[in-house]
């Protein structure tokens, strides 16, 4: 069975703190690795994929994957209001084509 | 542009009608995808279109019935649902359906509910 699980929720964090989501797969040959963030009643928004070990930014989103231990983060600097969201862990495993494996999803809240 | 379209908005249709989902995408991908996402759940997986050939069923319901009638245009269609089914369907489309690096970027979705 291939997993992909994320910390229990709900994230709670002070308004201008880092966020750090965190994620971890069952399937080693894992080659992609997405974090889609869902507002409430939305569809799910791409916000980061990664491939290769070490850290990946785009602005104020940081994405870190480690292979060995299978982990994948999303960390958010800074972190708004509007970052108030479901965030989404998925994971495209080997041989799986076009077949993503999502986790549950954690939500955070920031607090103003 | 990364631009998946999906219509209708909302449905509500009762349990024997036949109705249609449509998702429309001009980014020149040649995967389409349909999940089905309940509350508080990650979205599931339904069929996967490559190249307008079916290339994944997940073993969903002859209820649900998938088309692809260019590679441009995703259809859905629905006949005898069950109360259950009410969920919000997600269209998705990626550039080929198999790379590494191949993104799926998904459409607004449709709330559909069940009567």
């Amino acid at each position: 069975q291939k997993e992909v699980e994320q910390n229990s929720g709900p994230l709670s964090v002070p308004e201008g703190a880092i966020a750090s989501l965190n994620c971890t797969y069952s399937d080693r040959g894992s080659q992609s690795f997405f974090w889609y963030r869902q507002y409430s009643g939305k569809s799910p928004e791409l916000i980061m994929f990664i491939y290769s070990n070490g850290d990946k930014e785009d602005g104020r989103f940081t994405a870190q994957l480690n292979k060995a231990s299978q982990y994948v983060s999303l960390l958010i600097r800074d972190s708004q209001p509007s970052d108030s969201a479901t965030y989404l862990c998925a994971v495209n495993p080997p041989g799986a084509n076009s077949k993503l494996t999502f986790g549950k999803g954690i939500t955070l809240s920031v607090r103003p | 542009d990364t631009e998946v379209t999906q219509t209708p908005k909302h449905l509500v249709m009762g349990m024997t009608n036949k109705k249609s989902l449509k998702c429309e995408q001009h980014m020149g991908h040649r995967a389409m995808y349909w999940y089905k996402q309940k509350a508080k759940k990650p979205p599931e997986l339904m069929f996967v279109y490559s190249y307008e050939k079916l290339s994944i069923n997940e073993s969903v319901p002859s209820r649900f019935s998938p088309e692809c009638p260019n590679s441009s245009l995703l259809n859905l269609h629905l006949h005898a649902l069950q109360p259950e089914d009410s969920a919000l369907y997600l269209c998705a489309s990626s550039q080929s359906g198999g790379a590494r690096t191949d993104t799926q970027y998904f459409g607004p979705g449709t709330r559909l509910t069940v009567l």
